[in-house]
């Protein structure tokens, strides 16, 4: 049973054209996480939600956005992507805060165009 | 210094032989660290969490130094099937912040 789900699973976009990634959860969990992650490196991650609060990493650019309209889904806004945004993106789930296991969606692989 | 560096790899292993990878990381109030498992184009999932006393489950063992601050992972009796990319996350302090190094290829060669 798929616990974490991410729609679409591949994504393509044109070039500064905006782009919605999509996560829910059957897991009830309060943390919400999406990470970034290009081939042959560690997933970066862009943001998390605890429950409705939202924290975002220092770095991550402004072209990022998040909403959490409630607890089960949470989404990726990409404003205007670039030729650099091109990776896959996974959302990933943990019950609470503090180093709890993350559960992982099974991604979406975005490609700009 | 990265907060979590790692191994670079990659090891190339015959089945049924023992492999050992490290990773170090540079927060000391950091407090819980894992490993996690990725397989090429799937998500990264739960290996095991390492505990302070070490913790081990069937051919697998991490273990925490938190003086030299790093965590290790020991595969014996290598399958064919535990070629993977090993990823070490660690929590720093304490919130919901999980930093993952860049992961450790493992191929298991028959």
């Amino acid at each position: 049973d798929a616990m974490v789900i991410q729609n679409p699973r591949y994504q393509v976009t044109q070039f500064g054209k905006p782009v919605t990634l999509s996560c829910s959860q059957t897991l009830n969990h309060n943390v919400m996480y999406w990470y970034q992650q290009k081939s042959s490196q560690a997933p970066k991650l862009l943001f998390h939600y605890y429950d409705k609060d939202f924290n975002n990493e220092a770095d991550t650019p402004d072209n990022f956005q998040s909403r959490r309209p409630n607890t089960s889904f949470c989404f990726l806004d990409i404003r205007s992507p670039g030729l650099g945004d091109a990776a896959m993106y996974l959302c990933a789930t943990s019950r609470e805060a503090g180093g709890d296991e993350q559960f992982f969606g099974p991604g979406t692989r975005l490609t700009v165009l | 210094r990265k907060e979590v560096e790692q191994d670079p790899g990659p090891f190339n292993v015959p089945e049924g032989a023992t492999v050992a990878f490290n990773c170090t990381y540079s927060n000391s109030a950091s407090q819980s660290f894992f490993w996690y498992r990725q397989d090429c184009r799937k998500e990264p999932k739960l290996l095991m969490s390492v505990y302070s006393s070490g913790n081990e489950d069937g051919r697998f063992t991490a273990q925490l130094n938190r003086a030299s601050q790093y965590i290790s992972l020991l595969i014996r009796d290598s399958k064919l099937s535990d070629s993977a990319t090993y990823l070490c996350v660690v929590n720093v302090d304490n919130n919901n912040d999980m930093r993952f190094g860049a992961g450790t290829r493992l191929t298991v060669k028959p």
